[in-house]
């Protein structure tokens, strides 16, 4: 079946960096734009920006240009986050999730189930 | 960027009964919007798309209308398992923003 799976939770010290994954199986990866989408505690979804895979080509959001890095190994059929610089702030779960085929606008269809990444001194 | 409004941001409501939300876009997304519903612990699922679309799996008292700059979701008689929080998001433009979400509890 479709799905994308994500690494575990992270425990990051300020400062750090953080390279999450998301493995999608069940489908021709590279038809489907993926997207990163972050959730703070307590706080609704904020999308981060999308990677189309076929191209490598990264879309950011304004707030997560600059430590925000989003990256594909085809080969793998996986999807990667890399934030560096961690701060508190970053804490929340994040999410990928795929474009609904067979149009971007018809929303994200698959998610991951959610990476945890706190940074905690 | 576009900004979604939705209202209520809360809602108390018993079983059956008839539940609207509305989002309102700071300018005319056309028909670009999705509708989502996210439990505790899980990922947002998408309910419906292009505004009025039903996603395939979702129970049909699900309904989403509206174009331009107001959309509305309605649940048409409110089940145990409806008990969430939804969320719109536009797809007219980057980013893709979400609504604040309004969150449906029991009364």
């Amino acid at each position: 079946q479709v799905q994308l799976v994500q690494s575990g939770s992270e425990l990051k010290k300020p400062g750090a960096s953080v390279k999450v994954s998301c493995t999608a199986s069940g489908y021709t990866f590279t038809r489907h734009a993926l997207n990163w989408v972050r959730q703070a505690p307590g706080q609704g979804p904020e999308w981060m920006g999308g990677i189309n895979t076929n191209t490598g080509k990264p879309t950011y959001a304004q707030a997560f240009t600059g430590r925000f890095v989003f990256s594909l190994d085809t080969s793998v059929t996986t999807a990667y986050l890399e934030i560096s610089s961690l701060e508190a702030e970053d804490t929340a779960v994040y999410y990928c999730a795929r474009d609904q085929p067979p149009y971007y606008y018809y929303g994200m269809d698959v998610w991951g189930q959610g990476t945890t990444v706190t940074v905690s001194s | 960027d576009i900004q979604l409004t939705q209202s209520p941001s809360f809602l108390s409501a018993s079983v059956r009964d008839r539940v609207t939300i509305t989002c309102r876009a700071s300018q005319g997304i056309s028909s670009y919007l999705a509708w989502y519903q996210q439990k505790p612990g899980k990922a947002p699922k998408v309910l419906i798309y292009a505004a009025s679309t039903l996603q395939s799996g979702v129970p049909s008292r699900f309904s989403g209308s509206g174009s331009g700059t107001e959309f509305t979701l309605t649940i048409s008689s409110l089940q145990p398992e409806d008990f969430a929080t939804y969320y719109c998001q536009q797809l007219n433009s980057y980013p893709r923003t979400f609504g604040q979400g309004t969150k449906v509890e029991i009364k």
